[in-house]
């Protein structure tokens, strides 16, 4: 969607590091979410956040960190506590004020384990 | 049990039919429903939201059954462009918060 950035698009992790995904928008959205997609399967929420300086783990937060400092930004770190992180990520943003408002995505980041 | 559940498929259909897809969902105080369509390898892409009355878009229509907790997808006189997968998206209690389901993979033929 235009508005949302995810970088980088393409991502490779060593064994025992730990990797930044960004996500910015431009769009004044309130809520920001991350999801991770395995093949062939649905998307599964990592975090989300309703407002800057707050968040909330999703169904599969382990090995993974947020923040959000500024309404624009909403940075996701995999860690090295995620022992297959190997996945396709994917940053939503929400205007959030009202019900039947949809969630619009960036284009994602592949990330692979070398 | 799943918060929202869809038939993998695939649907193998040929172009100019009429194809229907349903979405079950477990959470009775949900009040936001989507449709998203995914092409491979890209990012989910709105396709409408669903409203109580039901909605339509095109040769897109969609239905919600509050009752029965379903929501379904109708594409009439399918295109090839229409192939990819169709996801369907309920929110939880949480009115920010949002269940994705696996996806309903859709193939027109010539």
């Amino acid at each position: 969607d235009g508005g949302i950035t995810q970088s980088p698009k393409y991502l490779f992790r060593k064994e025992g590091q730990n990797v930044t995904l960004s996500c910015e928008q431009n769009l004044n959205h309130d809520a920001m979410y991350w999801y991770r997609q395995d093949p062939g399967q649905g998307l599964r929420l990592i975090y989300y956040s309703q407002i800057v300086n707050d968040f909330q783990k999703g169904d599969i937060a382990e090995g993974y960190s947020v923040s959000r400092e500024k309404k624009e930004s909403f940075p996701l770190t995999v860690t090295s506590a995620q022992k297959n992180p190997t996945a396709f990520y994917l940053c939503a943003t929400r205007e959030g004020r009202q019900f039947n408002q949809p969630q619009h995505f960036g284009d994602g980041t592949r990330l692979s384990i070398l | 049990r799943k918060e929202v559940e869809q038939d993998p498929g695939p649907f193998n259909v040929p172009e100019g039919a009429t194809v229907a897809f349903n979405c079950t969902y477990s959470n009775s105080a949900s009040q936001s429903f989507f449709w998203y369509r995914q092409d491979c390898r890209k990012e989910p892409k709105l396709l409408m939201s669903v409203y109580s009355s039901g909605n339509e878009d095109g040769r897109f229509t969609a239905q919600l059954n509050r009752a029965s907790q379903y929501i379904s997808l109708l594409i009439r006189d399918s295109k090839l462009s229409d192939s990819a997968t169709y996801l369907c998206v309920v929110n939880s209690d949480n009115f920010n918060k949002f269940y994705f389901g696996s996806g309903t993979k859709l193939n027109v033929k010539p």
